[in-house]
């Protein structure tokens, strides 16, 4: 099945913490982004990639980082995670033209 | 930078009526627009995708329309059912590398 797969689905962890949400696509596409989404601002990009070893900011930027050493793995990493990153964070892909996302399940994550 | 709006922001329907949901954007200068699917504390779910010189698509009880030179898209669902019940988010892809979401619409369908 075609898919995007994000681990973990939830996750709680302490103020200063470092934490690494994984996101994997099987289906070859070369844009992977990742998302924010916070009740009355909806869905933000954080970070986008458009093929392995290409990345680049996206609008709410700060806090995270993020590789793409595989065409299919697209880690978000929070070196030092904070309560305002506390969020549900998705993962999407899609194949270079003008094709749809597809969007992982979501991990909500809480920092306390 | 482009804005998205979805009007209204929350509906209710007794099962069986069509309805319509709206979305509007800034920039017309889009690639296309999707139209997604959200179950609570679920992820997306893209249920249609037009392209900019698309005037409308359809999806079983779905139809979607775009006009891209008013800046709008509707959704038109048919015969509404319970499990329809969701959030309904509309998405329009602006260049290369972003899209931009409206808040979206919470339908729930009264049995």
């Amino acid at each position: 099945e075609a898919q995007v797969t994000q681990n973990p689905r939830y996750l709680i962890t302490v103020t200063g913490k470092k934490l690494t949400v994984t996101c994997s696509q099987n289906m070859n596409h070369e844009y992977m982004s990742w998302y924010r989404q916070d009740p009355g601002l909806g869905l933000r990009q954080i970070y986008y990639s458009m093929n392995v070893e290409v990345t680049d900011k996206g609008d709410v930027p700060e806090g995270y980082k993020v590789s793409r050493k595989e065409k299919r793995n697209f880690p978000l990493i929070l070196e030092s995670p904070s309560p305002n990153q506390t969020s549900l964070y998705f993962c999407a892909s899609r194949r270079t033209g003008s094709y749809g996302y597809t969007f992982g399940s979501g991990t909500r994550l809480t920092v306390v | 930078k482009q804005e998205v709006t979805q009007i209204p922001a929350a509906l209710s329907v007794p099962e069986g009526e069509n309805l319509v949901l709206n979305c509007s954007f800034t920039d017309s200068a889009i690639y296309n627009l999707q139209w997604f699917r959200q179950d609570p504390g679920k992820g997306l779910t893209s249920l249609l995708l037009i392209q900019s010189s698309q005037r409308e698509q359809t999806s079983g009880r779905l139809n979607a329309s775009l006009d891209k030179s008013s800046g709008r898209s509707t959704l038109y669902i048919a015969a509404s059912q319970p499990g329809d019940s969701a959030t309904y988010l509309c998405a329009a892809r602006t260049g290369a590398n972003n899209l931009f979401f409206g808040t979206g619409t919470r339908l729930t369908v009264i049995p």
